[in-house]
């Protein structure tokens, strides 16, 4: 049973294109992360939701939208893609207060922009 | 700005010898530190954490050293296996819900 499972694991798209990547954990955590890592394997963090309300909005582009329908998921969408976009991107979760177990990751999405 | 520095791209241990991961940081303020491992497209997996609040950390065969006045932890793996190659990646936080990564360690553990 996965915990943190992300969808999809590859993603090849054009320029210009509006793109999803679904996460969903069944770990009953409140928090959730979307993390991006670049060409430079910088684990960088983007977003992060507790009880579906937004706590951190690094400086990203605003084509970048998360959104968490509810505290088991937080999807990813991307409006037109860049070349710049290309990287993989990183679905987390934790519980507040259990800062000794970090979190735990999906297995990420890798996202070609071509 | 790099705040967590992992300045070792790679490292290369014999089978049954300690491996010793290094991380450096910038701001005294990180109150708590987690190494995580990450084989090839997987994510990154927790390993061990450690607070500020400690100077030592034990799992197994996974021991965390922090030195607080050096801004440097430490990952030793002892003994290490070939199942331990994989890269490592440092994080330390400033609060409940961010962590800054390192760029990451890769280790080869050699038969």
């Amino acid at each position: 049973d996965t915990a943190v499972s992300q969808t999809p694991k590859y993603l090849v798209t054009q320029m210009g294109n509006d793109k999803s990547i679904k996460c969903e954990q069944n770990l009953g955590h409140d928090t959730m992360y979307w993390y991006k890592q670049d060409s430079k394997k910088f684990l960088k963090i983007m977003f992060s939701y507790n009880n579906k309300e937004l706590i951190i909005n690094e400086t990203v582009p605003n084509r970048f939208s998360p959104k968490s329908p509810d505290k088991a998921h937080l999807n990813l969408h991307i409006n037109s893609l860049e070349l710049g976009d290309s990287a993989v991107y990183f679905c987390a979760s934790s519980q507040e207060g259990d800062r000794a177990y970090g979190y735990t990751f999906g297995s990420g999405t890798r996202l070609t922009v071509v | 700005d790099q705040q967590v520095k992992q300045n070792s791209p790679s490292l290369s241990v014999q089978e049954g010898r300690i491996s010793i991961l290094n991380c450096d940081y910038t701001n005294s303020m990180f109150d708590y530190f987690l190494w995580y491992k990450k084989y090839p497209a997987e994510g990154p997996t927790f390993l061990i954490s450690i607070s500020s609040i400690k100077d030592k950390n034990e799992d197994g065969r996974f021991t965390v050293f922090l030195n607080k006045s050096a801004k440097h932890l430490s990952l030793h793996i002892v003994p290490s296996q070939p199942g331990d190659s994989a890269v490592y990646f440092c994080a330390a936080s400033l609060g409940t819900y961010k962590y800054i990564f390192g760029t990451g360690t890769r280790l080869k553990v050699l038969a």
